[in-house]
């Protein structure tokens, strides 16, 4: 079983639509937890970070479900600009982050 | 500032050669990762450097793989005896002196991608 796992989609919506992305982790010590998002052929960059409390950045709103071992991004009025694929991310006390697969969005005009 | 620099940005090699991948981290970075990206896969952990520490080679696939960092600042990766299989983007990262609290993100180089004929 993979530490994170992901839909590899790709979810393909219209512009304006929302759309969720889920991922579970299978380490209960992991602390740290995150959204990256890469673009074709292009290096990761961090998207942000998800609190417990659960977290809003413009359009994009972050959810994390420690008991069962659940993150989720949602994106609110998706853009062309959106489209990208979506790293979940998590992290245990190390140094060392753990990469999904990464959940493919195609926002169509 | 200048970011994360990778070179070359592409690479091909045949079957059996040796390849050196180069990694300039961000000026003042103590850390740096590499990863290695296969197509449609997410990041997978190779080694990590912090300071003069002795590196995490916990994620090496095999003893073709090596990397160094000289001075605390370039790295680079080697691989030996090259296969099909490790055809593949090979990413770098850094981050900041993690000090008391672990940082939050890394800042990746735009990645060497590596084909093996």
């Amino acid at each position: 079983r993979k530490e994170v796992e992901q839909d590899p989609g790709p979810f393909n919506v219209p512009e304006g639509a929302t759309v969720a992305f889920n991922c579970t982790y299978s380490n209960s010590a992991s602390q740290s937890f995150f959204w990256y998002r890469q673009d074709c052929r292009k290096e990761p960059k961090l998207l942000m970070s998800v609190y417990s409390s659960g977290n809003e950045d413009g359009r994009f709103t972050a959810q994390l479900n420690r008991a069962s071992q659940y993150i989720s991004l949602l994106i609110r009025d998706s853009k062309l600009s959106d489209s990208a694929t979506y790293l979940c991310v998590v992290r245990d006390s190390s140094y060392k982050l753990i990469f999904g697969s990464g959940t493919r969005l195609l926002v169509r005009p | 500032g200048a970011g994360v620099s990778q070179s070359p940005s592409n690479k091909v090699t045949e079957k059996g050669k040796d390849v050196e991948l180069r990694c300039d981290p961000i000026s003042g970075h103590t850390a740096l990762y590499w990863y290695r990206q296969s197509l449609g896969q997410g990041l997978e952990f190779l080694i990590y450097f912090q300071g003069n520490s002795a590196p995490d080679k916990s994620g090496l696939p095999s003893d073709r793989f090596s990397a160094e960092r000289t001075g605390g600042s370039v790295s680079t990766l080697t691989i030996q005896r090259t296969q099909q299989e490790d055809s593949a983007v090979y990413l770098c990262a850094s981050t900041p002196n993690p000090g008391t609290s672990l940082p939050n993100e890394q800042f990746f180089g735009p990645g060497t991608r590596l084909t093996v004929l």
